[in-house]
């Protein structure tokens, strides 16, 4: 069973569209973390939240974390060719090592 | 740029050879990962370490040998390697383990080896 569900799985947008991405689970978390993976490179640290219902923004990027702690959304607004990667969740199981969801991979087309 | 230093980039070996991949990271973290990831799947765990001890191995097989000489480094030693173990590697750090992993279990990656097995 997976304990992080995303969706979409793959997505491929033209620039300048905007886009939601989606991480969801059954279990309650403490904290949730979004990752970008770009082809050939590691994952790299988004964001972190923490509190039920929080709202981060990083520039065009907006996090959500669901006000029961079980999920989370990223939208993308004005999506460019350098967002383009591969999106993972992942949060802290007990006191496991970060579990990450199957990822979305999202293209954005010049 | 990164601060966890992955060397070398890219790899290739045959089954029979012996070679080592070499993470360092100079945040003064504590913890520090190896992960494998096939393509177009997320990175899967295979060794912890804390405080230079190994605190996880998720059932990897012993042709992978993990090694923590101090806290800035890790190795993974690998011995009589197989096709199917072609991938990226990729070595991790976060600040402490215990309740959480860290501060929020964040974790610092390198750009990972890229590893080819013939």
């Amino acid at each position: 069973t997976q304990l992080l569900e995303q969706s979409p799985q793959f997505l491929s947008i033209q620039e300048g569209e905007n886009l939601t991405v989606y991480c969801n689970s059954s279990s309650v978390f403490s904290s949730l973390q979004w990752y970008r993976q770009e082809p050939g490179e590691g994952p790299v640290l988004l964001v972190t939240v923490v509190t039920g219902g929080e709202v981060k923004k990083l520039k065009r990027l907006t996090f959500q974390f669901g006000d029961a702690r079980k999920d989370s959304s990223l939208h993308i607004t004005a999506a460019q060719p350098g967002d383009t990667g591969l999106y993972l969740c992942a949060v802290n199981s007990g006191n496991t090592p970060l579990v990450f969801g199957k990822g979305t991979r999202l293209s954005v087309i010049a | 740029d990164t601060e966890v230093t992955q060397t070398p980039k890219h790899l290739v070996m045959g089954m029979t050879n012996k070679k080592s991949l070499k993470c360092e990271q100079h945040m003064g973290h504590r913890a520090m990962y190896w992960y494998k990831q096939k393509a177009k799947k997320p990175p899967e765990l295979m060794f912890v370490y804390s405080y230079e001890k190994l605190s996880i191995n998720e059932s990897v097989p012993s042709r992978f040998s993990p090694e923590c000489p101090n806290s800035s480094l890790l190795n993974l030693h690998l011995h009589a390697l197989q096709p199917e173990d072609s991938a990226l590697y990729l070595c991790a750090s976060s600040p402490k383990q215990g309740q959480g992993y860290g501060v929020s279990g964040e974790l610092f990656f390198g750009e990972g080896s890229r590893l080819t097995v013939l």
